[in-house]
């Protein structure tokens, strides 16, 4: 179970869109349906923002969206507003069974 | 409302064990497809996956942890227990609880977490 890999930081201008990678194997990522992300604003706990690669929780704005391809996943955030600027992780569950790996975590800034 | 609240000792020596507990409402760990899930985040660094118990009493261990790590449940009391033996100043990290519904494979509701420091 090694983390999956997310590149460490991210920025885009207001109003525009930011994506971030996080690639695993063909165990983890590439084997999974379960795939998702975490937003974590600073002394903060983690909130879902997305669910089985691509679904938004109720209340998500749909600004946050996520796709699979191959053993990478990617969380694009579209519109960025100052309040997206946070740490996200994904997370996948390791093909059928019930172990986890969460993403090395990527700091997104808003300029 | 689903919530759930983590507590244990804010401070461990080197060499003891850490036992946390985490107390949940809302929701029956009894209940088809409800679990929970521990997840640890060391000060500035990333979330890592520690255990999980699901609502047949099934467990499930990080690898790299597993001869350190046990969970339990308590379903009288709605808690479920984790214990990291052998601890040392790298387990130092904010330890979270969360639940986890199958066949979702996701954490939809996470405690506050709980600081615990190996010194």
């Amino acid at each position: 179970q090694s983390a999956l890999t997310q590149p460490p930081s991210a920025s885009g201008s207001l109003g525009q869109s930011v994506t971030i990678s996080c690639t695993g194997t063909g165990s983890d990522v590439g084997d999974s349906n379960s795939v998702s992300w975490y937003q974590q604003h600073p002394g903060k706990v983690p909130k879902v923002i997305i669910y089985e690669v691509s679904k938004r929780p109720s209340g998500v704005p749909d600004r946050f969206s996520g796709s699979k391809s191959g053993n990478t996943a990617s969380l694009t955030v579209s519109g960025l507003q100052a309040d997206d600027e946070a740490d996200y992780y994904c997370c996948s569950d390791v093909g059928d069974t019930r172990l986890f790996v969460f993403g090395t975590g990527t700091k997104v800034t808003v300029l | 409302q689903v919530t759930l609240r983590e507590s244990g000792p804010a401070l461990v020596k080197p060499k003891q064990t850490l036992a946390l507990t985490c107390t949940f409402s809302g929701f029956s760990l009894t209940s088809f497809g409800m679990c929970v899930s521990w997840i640890r985040q060391p000060p500035g660094k990333a979330l890592e996956w520690l255990a999980f118990i699901d609502w047949d009493g099934d467990k499930y261990y990080n690898s790299s942890l597993r001869t350190r790590l046990t969970i339990s449940r308590d379903t009288s009391k709605n808690q479920v227990i984790l214990t990291l033996t052998n601890v040392d100043p790298v387990d130092t990290a904010a330890y979270y609880c969360a639940r986890v519904r199958h066949p979702w494979n996701f954490f939809d509701s996470w405690g506050q977490g709980t600081l615990v420091t190996v010194s």
